[in-house]
C-alpha cells in the first residue's frame, strides 16, 4: 500500500483558498488518489477521487501532476464549517483504505 | 438511499466481556470495512469483508473478529475486553470495484470499557 506524507496541521482565515499539498512517491499505476474529510466523532466522508491532472467537483478541485506522486486538494473559500480534519489516500479499488494521521485544517473568522 | 447504519450508537462494557457490533452498508455495497479510532491511533483499519468473506485484515490481536451475512450486512465482534479497546469504531461500505475507491462511513459505535 502506497503511503502518504501530509502537513499535520494548517491553519486559514475564512474566505481564503486552502490547498493542501499530499506527497505518495510509490504510488502504483493503478492506484487512485482520494481525500476524505472528517469531523469530530463522525464518520470520515468522501471528497474527490482522481487518479491524474484535475478533477473538479462542487466541494473541491483535486490537482494531480504528471508523475501522480504528489496532489494538492484545493478548497475554494473555506468557511468556519471547513475546519476538520482532511486525509489523503492512495489504493485501488480491490485494497483496503488505509488512513494516516490526516491534515487538520483550523479555519479562523 | 439509506445510509451505512450502525448499532448500537453507545455502549459501555467491563474489561473481560465481550461485545458485538452490527453494520448494516448501503443497499447493493458488498463490501463492508471496519475502522477502530482513537485519539492517540487515529484511524486504523481492523478488517474487510466481502461477499461473506474476509478479504483484508489490519493489524489487530484475536480478539478481533467480524463476520459478513449473505445480506451483506456484517457484525465484529470484540472478546475480553480491554480497557484500550474504548475507541469509535466505524463501519464503511463500498461497491469494491477496480475503478473507485469511494466509501461511505456510519455514524460509529462508542464503545467505552471501565
Amino acid at each position: 500500500l502506497a503511503k502518504t506524507t501530509q502537513p499535520i496541521s494548517m491553519d486559514s482565515y475564512e474566505g481564503q483558498e486552502v490547498n493542501i499539498t499530499c506527497s505518495h512517491n510509490n504510488i502504483a499505476t493503478n492506484d487512485y488518489i482520494t481525500w476524505y474529510q472528517q469531523f469530530p466523532s463522525q464518520g470520515p466522508r468522501f471528497i474527490i477521487q482522481g487518479y491524474k491532472t484535475k478533477v473538479t467537483n462542487e466541494v473541491a478541485s483535486l490537482f494531480i501532476p504528471a508523475d501522480r506522486k504528489s496532489s494538492t486538494l484545493s478548497l475554494p473559500r473555506v468557511s468556519l464549517s471547513d475546519t476538520a480534519v482532511y486525509y489523503c489516500l492512495v489504493g485501488s479499488g480491490n485494497t483496503p483504505l488505509v488512513f494516516g494521521k490526516g491534515t487538520r485544517l483550523s479555519v479562523i473568522a | 438511499k439509506a445510509g451505512v447504519t450502525q448499532t448500537p450508537r453507545y455502549l459501555i462494557k467491563t474489561r473481560g466481556q465481550q461485545v458485538t457490533l452490527s453494520c448494516s452498508p448501503i443497499s447493493g455495497h458488498r463490501s463492508v470495512s471496519w475502522y477502530q479510532q482513537t485519539p492517540g491511533q487515529g484511524l486504523q483499519f481492523l478488517f474487510e469483508y466481502f461477499s461473506e468473506t474476509q478479504r483484508n485484515k489490519g493489524n489487530f490481536p484475536g480478539r478481533f473478529s467480524g463476520r459478513q451475512f449473505s445480506n451483506s450486512r456484517s457484525e465484529m465482534n470484540v472478546s475480553t475486553l480491554e480497557l484500550g479497546d474504548s475507541a469509535l469504531y466505524l463501519c464503511a461500505s463500498r461497491l469494491r470495484d477496480s475503478t473507485t475507491y469511494e466509501q461511505y462511513f456510519g455514524p460509529g459505535t462508542r464503545l467505552t470499557v471501565t
